[in-house]
């Protein structure tokens, strides 16, 4: 347990529904991660958020969209998926600001996407 | 863009010793990060680096230089329970951290 709780672990989709995946953070931390992680390719960061506000979207399609009711939660809600977007989500928080030293991630254990 | 490259698998043999080495060109540096993740588990941190030279850390060390954007991972004594993929990732700005693709370690009796 990492302090960093993501829901659910698996999730299997068809091209047209709609889910969300959530996760929560018990650390006390000010800024929350999503990363896709796909087989034998490096983590992509895809959306950063800071103090509840979003400081990071890289170039993600918005079939993905993101949400951070506060600091210890965050959820990626999903769309109209492809196939391709079938990989392990992985979240993230850390402490930020100049008193935080290395701004060490957190990562939860993830929630594997396989879309259908 | 970011560049980081390490090895794809290593093998080495239960009590030896193993080198990951990683590369990086990126658009800027604030620090050199080492993770380790067993299968289907999250990513946990072993180390970080933002000065030249080496972090000590038990069984575990790490090294880093900037000028040459090359860093290593050594792990000593190795045991059964150190196979797992190892992540090298560098931070540039405040939040963004760019990982390469992993070092898979497989430990043999």
């Amino acid at each position: 347990e990492t302090g960093v709780t993501q829901t659910p672990r698996h999730l299997v989709m068809g091209m047209t529904n709609k889910k969300s995946l959530k996760c929560e953070q018990h650390l006390g931390h000010n800024a929350m991660y999503w990363y896709k992680q796909s087989a034998k390719k490096p983590l992509e960061l895809m959306f950063v958020y800071s103090l509840e506000e979003r400081v990071e979207n890289n170039s993600v399609p918005s079939r993905f969209s993101p949400e951070c009711p506060n600091s210890s939660h965050l959820f990626l809600h999903l769309h109209t998926l492809q196939p391709e977007d079938s990989a392990l989500y992985l979240c993230a928080s850390s402490l930020t600001g100049t008193s935080s030293g290395a701004n060490v991630l957190t990562f939860g254990a993830g929630s594997r996407l396989t879309v259908l | 863009g970011q560049n980081i490259d390490q090895p794809t698998e290593m093998t080495a043999t239960e009590g030896a010793i193993v080198q990951i080495n990683c590369t990086y060109q990126t658009s800027g540096f604030n620090g050199l990060f080492w993770y380790q993740q067993h299968a289907g588990e999250a990513p946990t941190f072993l180390s970080y680096n933002v000065l030249d030279g080496l972090e000590e850390k038990g069984r575990f060390s790490s090294f880093l230089s900037r000028s040459k954007g090359y860093s290593y991972l050594l792990l000593k004594e190795l045991q059964m329970k150190d196979s797992a993929s190892y992540l090298c990732a560098v931070r540039d700005g405040d939040y963004k951290l760019s990982f390469g693709a992993g070092t898979t370690v497989t430990v043999r009796a």
